[in-house]
């Protein structure tokens, strides 16, 4: 079954409008979850990492002030995307991975499609 | 300056035959490697994942070999079934004690043809 759910599947929205995306870890607690956004027939880019009770760190060339992370319990992280514009339209995906012993691989949700008009 | 490379954009397989899936890296630092299956507007599913002091790593109808001098790894399907089609990734870390994202290449579609 799945590990980690993401909430919405689909939004579609006006120009300008913010917009919220939910990540949750649903049987384990995730201390650090990842958030990837992907373009058409592209791979998947880390856009963040979200750590639990302090700031994200952002990859380079993400905007912090655009795609605001909040991971304020150990099962839950959300990304903002702050007035939205038709380039933001993509495919968000997170991802958490169990406490790493010994190598455990990250456990995706099943991605937000964003289309902004 | 892609760190990982799936060079095949797509590979097209007979039913019942074997599937190789191949990945390149360029990042000397990673240490463990993971394939991922994914569906259109789905989120990736973690197939198989291998450690860099492993060349090879089992499961079931899965296997995963990683060449470390050649910085090379691949993915056998055998046999292959109608139901493994979709875009398959292939995705690296480096040590990091789970606080690093992964490198992913940018997956090679996968076909069975019955």
């Amino acid at each position: 079954g799945a590990v980690v759910s993401q909430h919405p599947s689909w939004v579609i929205c006006k120009s300008g409008t913010s917009v919220k995306i939910e990540c949750r870890s649903l049987d384990f607690q995730a201390t650090t979850m990842f958030w990837y956004r992907q373009f058409p027939k592209q791979s998947l880019m880390l856009m963040a990492t979200s750590n639990e009770g302090s700031k994200a760190t952002y990859e380079q060339g993400v905007e912090k002030d655009k795609f605001l992370i909040n991971h304020a319990s150990l099962t839950l992280s959300t990304l903002t995307v702050t007035s939205a514009h038709p380039e933001d339209s993509s495919f968000y995906i997170c991802s958490a991975s169990r406490p790493r012993q010994n190598n455990q691989p990250q456990h995706f949700g099943d991605g937000t499609r964003l289309s902004i008009l | 300056d892609q760190q990982v490379k799936q060079n095949s954009p797509s590979l097209s397989v007979q039913e019942g035959r074997i599937s190789i899936l191949n990945c390149d890296y360029t990042n000397s630092m990673f240490d463990y490697f993971l394939w991922y299956k994914k569906y259109p507007a789905e989120g990736p599913t973690f197939l198989i994942s291998i450690s860099s002091i492993k060349d090879k790593n089992e499961d079931g109808r899965f296997t995963v070999f990683l060449n470390k001098s050649a910085k090379h790894l691949s993915l056998h399907i055998v046999p292959s079934q109608p139901g493994d089609s979709a875009v398959y990734f292939c995705a690296a870390s480096a040590p990091g004690g789970g606080a690093d994202g992964l490198t992913f290449g940018k997956g090679t579609h996968l076909i069975i043809q019955p």
